[in-house]
């Protein structure tokens, strides 16, 4: 059964501070891996990987998909409380699954 | 452009009740979605269509039934209510392709009674 795993599953932080959101897959045939920030309502995307070890950012937001360790990171540096929210992490496959994502508070 | 709408968005059934949840997007994606969303389970998916009159079942089908007779429109169904339905139900659509990126409509709160 095809299964996505993320921890840790909440995180409480200080702005500023660096954070590291982790996902690990088991699937058949693995297609992308997708991340996703939920704030109070719908999910938005992220960031899309597809090939291992090429890191996509957008400003403060990385992300990096490990193909041979079945994983992904979520970096997000100098964290602000905007930053507040739960964290999705996706495998498609010829469907998708998420993981239960991470809820990540950041306090002033 | 509205992107993807859902109505309603907040529902009150009893058990044994039926009702039929709407979804629609303008930016004419192949392919839509149905999620349920439960406290510590993220998203698990229901139905998925691919095209105008095909649907799927994605991992946690049953009690639910779907229809895409338009390429906008992807309905989710509820014959006979159940409070294990209680949750929070979104739909999503992206271009062709279940792998690329999706657009979340702004979700539907179900109680079942």
């Amino acid at each position: 059964e095809d299964k996505v795993v993320q921890s840790p599953l909440s995180l409480v932080v200080h702005e500023g501070d660096t954070v590291t959101l982790n996902c690990s897959y088991e699937v058949t045939n693995f297609r992308s891996l997708l991340w996703y920030k939920q704030e109070k309502k719908a999910p938005t995307f992220l960031f899309m990987l597809t090939s291992s070890g090429i890191e996509k950012k957008s400003g403060r937001l990385s992300s990096i998909l490990d193909k041979k360790e079945l994983s992904s990171i979520l970096n997000i540096t100098a964290t602000q409380t905007g930053d507040s929210a739960i964290y999705l992490c996706a495998v498609a496959t010829g469907d998708m699954r998420f993981g239960a994502g991470t809820r990540l508070t950041v306090k002033p | 452009n509205a992107g993807v709408t859902q109505t309603p968005k907040f529902r009150v059934l009893k058990t044994g009740q039926s009702m039929t949840l709407l979804c629609a997007q303008d930016m004419n994606h192949e392919y839509m979605y149905w999620y349920r969303q439960d406290p510590g389970m993220g998203l698990r998916l229901i139905h998925y269509s691919v095209g105008e009159g095909t649907t799927a079942k994605g991992e946690v089908p049953d009690g639910y039934n779907v229809s895409r007779l338009k390429k906008q429109n992807f309905l989710l169904g509820l014959e006979s209510a159940a409070p294990s339905q209680t949750s929070v139900y979104f739909c999503a659509s992206s271009y062709v392709g279940s792998h690329n990126e999706q657009f979340f409509g702004p979700g539907t709160r179900l109680t079942v009674l």
